[in-house]
């Protein structure tokens, strides 16, 4: 049982690159969400996710897609990186919501857009 | 008044310190809550969940105080293992998202 993993771990992009983070939990949760931390913010949320096939947008969604096709991944893309989409990237999951159900986080993803 | 705001420190204290942190929210119907700790370069982990009152589990309690929207949460006998940022944060909509204060330092010295 890994939990929640992230690839890649790390990543260096120019300006006006594409990528794309994956996301997989094993825990079989309906809930997925991608957050952005930056330094002397807390935690935003970018996308979420509330089942196979559908997303929504969080606080910050844009430059950012996403999409969940297989109820395991939640795939965050940037179309065309900026540096202000330097930042840690933690996708989470939980089985449900609610103050008893908790959100588990994956590693996270550590991107810089020069 | 930003949706939740801690001090975000750091708290510096010697091993076997009580030490306390404050985080005040502005949605007065919140009634439940969560405490994260987030080591450094490391993803955020859930510490305590609280509904209604408050929370006790070993060192750590937690407590609510929704006359005066605030949180505490209260490290007793702190260890070294005890430094990290810890997170206040709060259910959010009904899409289950979470919002974040931007968390406050501990550290814990011999």
């Amino acid at each position: 049982n890994a939990g929640v993993t992230q690839t890649p771990k790390f990543r260096v992009l120019k300006t006006g690159q594409s990528m794309t983070l994956l996301c997989a939990q094993d825990m079989n949760h309906e809930y997925m969400y991608w957050y952005r931390q930056d330094p002397g913010m807390g935690l935003r949320l970018i996308h979420y996710s509330v089942g196979e096939g559908t997303t929504a947008k969080g606080e910050v969604p844009d430059g950012y897609n996403v999409s969940r096709l297989k109820k395991q991944n939640f795939l965050l893309g940037l179309e065309s990186a900026a540096p202000s989409q330097t930042s840690v990237y933690f996708c989470a999951s939980s089985f449900g919501v609610g103050w008893s159900y908790e959100q588990y986080f994956g590693p996270g993803t550590r991107l810089t857009v020069t | 008044r930003k949706e939740v705001e801690q001090d975000p420190g750091p708290f510096n204290v010697p091993e076997g310190a009580t030490v306390a942190f404050n985080c005040t929210y502005s949605n007065s119907a919140s009634q439940s809550f969560f405490w994260y700790r987030q080591d450094c370069r490391k993803e955020p982990k859930l510490l305590m969940s609280v509904y209604s009152s408050g929370n006790e589990d070993g060192r750590f309690t937690a407590q609510l105080n929704r006359a005066s929207q605030y949180i505490s949460l209260l490290i007793r006998d702190s260890k070294l293992s005890d430094s990290a940022t810890y997170l206040c944060v709060l259910p959010g909509g009904s899409q289950g998202n979470l919002i974040f204060g931007k968390g406050t330092k501990l550290s814990v010295k011999p």
